[in-house]
């Protein structure tokens, strides 16, 4: 079956600084692999995907992500954090066929420090 | 509308009522998910609906979940004899079709409270 790990449930910035939040997969297959962000009462709005291609993709406030296969990984990045990025942010694959349900990491609480 | 609605946002029932959480897609949506998300967890997927038709309800906790999509638009998850653990986020979401890689928009979510 398959897995996303996100490591580190609460990552702290400084405001300015480098975000860097961390997913891994586990598929035997290539994946179609997601970010959301959600903020407080609200839905999870997506912030970019991987299908096929450029395994560098950007997304939209700044965040990019890369698709390495060589390490199942798909860590989310921005150069430099703003006081709204704060949120909870999850990494998902989807499955390769049938119904495409995603499989959501636990998630990742990023909080930017002034 | 614009995006996914879901209605109520917030429901409050006592143990052993039963509720019906509503789910909107956006027009033109073929594919429909549910998902549970438990407190500080991600969400977990529920169940599949591809028009009016249930192809998935592996992600169903118990016989007492049940969904529906009748005329292939709106969508109701039912929950019959709430019990404690119950309590989560209901999240829906859509997608414009069924393929990979295909984005899943969702609503806003039901937060359940089950006393």
């Amino acid at each position: 079956a398959q897995s996303v790990t996100q490591l580190g449930s609460h990552v702290s910035v400084s405001e300015g600084a480098l975000v860097l939040l961390r997913c891994n997969y586990s598929s035997s297959v290539p994946p179609y692999l997601f970010w959301y962000v959600q903020y407080p009462n609200q839905g999870l709005q997506l912030l970019l995907k991987y299908t096929t291609g450029a395994t560098l993709v950007k997304g939209i406030n700044g965040f990019e992500a890369e698709f390495k296969k060589s390490e199942t990984s798909f860590h989310l990045t921005k150069p430099s954090a703003h006081m709204s990025d704060a949120a909870e942010y999850f990494c998902a694959v989807s499955e390769p066929s049938g119904t495409y349900k995603y499989i959501f990491g636990t998630g990742t609480r990023l909080k930017v420090l002034a | 509308g614009a995006g996914v609605s879901q209605s109520p946002r917030y429901k409050v029932a006592k143990r052993g009522q039963d509720v019906a959480l509503r789910c909107d897609p956006i027009s033109g949506h073929v594919s429909l998910f549910w998902y549970q998300q438990a407190l500080g967890q991600g969400p977990e997927f529920l169940t599949y609906f591809q028009n009016e038709a249930q192809l998935d309800k592996s992600g169903l906790p118990s016989d007492r979940f049940f969904a529906e999509r009748p005329e292939g638009s709106v969508s109701t998850l039912k929950i019959q004899r709430t019990q404690q653990e119950d309590s989560a986020v209901y999240l829906c979401a859509s997608s414009f079709r069924t393929s990979g890689g295909e984005t899943q928009y969702f609503g806003p979510g039901t937060r359940l409270l089950v006393l």
